[in-house]
């Protein structure tokens, strides 16, 4: 398996402008999570899935994010519109079912706003 | 929800030293403790994990050792090597979490030559 695809790798748009951050999970990994890095606020959890439905999206900083997961494959980050706050590395992880499971990062999406 | 507290927030230790970080969790339900490595611009990766019924765990230069009465768990690196340099984050996860993995604020080591 080629591991958690995260695309595009590098994103630079302007504020207001809608983007969307993709992910591809290892495949059969029941888990997916969302997470956002920066320095001042470290290794946030967005949200996360289990069975393509949303657990617990309580580290969604506003209503302008929004995710999804339409299939066992695949799941999207939203931000609309984007703000120059929102700047950070967004990363994308995948488990499989038991608890006590490795969790499997992907490379992460690099976003800038301006 | 549980809540991890990690410390400390940077460290930098000679090359061959030993290095410690601690954690504490709030949560007396959580049983599984991963730890992760995450290198300059790589995702996190997973190093060492222990379970709830074991209270210390060892892979070659890496420990953990775990305290549930105290609720808190460190990471030894013993014999330091500059490609230990990297951010390490601790987790606790409970058992009714649903396994949500949800990190300390990690620990920026930096090993000298």
């Amino acid at each position: 398996d080629a591991g958690v695809i995260q695309s595009p790798r590098h994103e630079v748009t302007e504020m207001g402008q809608e983007v969307t951050l993709r992910c591809k999970p290892i495949s059969g990994h029941d888990y997916l999570f969302w997470y956002r890095q920066t320095m001042m606020r470290g290794l946030e959890l967005l949200i996360y899935f289990n069975n393509n439905v949303p657990i617990d999206d309580s580290g969604m900083p506003e209503d302008r994010f929004s995710a999804k997961m339409p299939n066992a494959s695949f799941s999207t980050l939203k931000i609309q519109p984007s703000e120059p706050r929102d700047s950070a590395v967004y990363f994308c992880a995948s488990r499989s079912g038991g608890i006590n499971t490795e969790a499997f990062f992907g490379q992460g999406t690099r976003l800038t706003v301006v | 929800g549980e809540n991890v507290e990690q410390h400390p927030s940077t460290l930098s230790v000679q090359e061959g030293d030993s290095a410690v970080i601690k954690c504490t969790y709030s949560d007396s339900a959580s049983n599984y403790f991963p730890w992760y490595k995450q290198e300059l611009g790589k995702g996190p990766q997973l190093i060492i994990d222990i379970r709830s019924n074991v209270g210390e765990k060892k892979d070659q230069r890496i420990a953990v050792t775990l305290n549930k009465t105290a609720k808190h768990f460190s990471l030894h690196i013993t014999e330091t090597q500059p490609e230990d340099s990297a951010v390490y984050f601790c987790a606790a996860i409970p058992t009714d979490s649903w396994g949500k993995l949800q990190f300390g604020a990690g620990t920026q080591v930096v090993v000298t030559p």
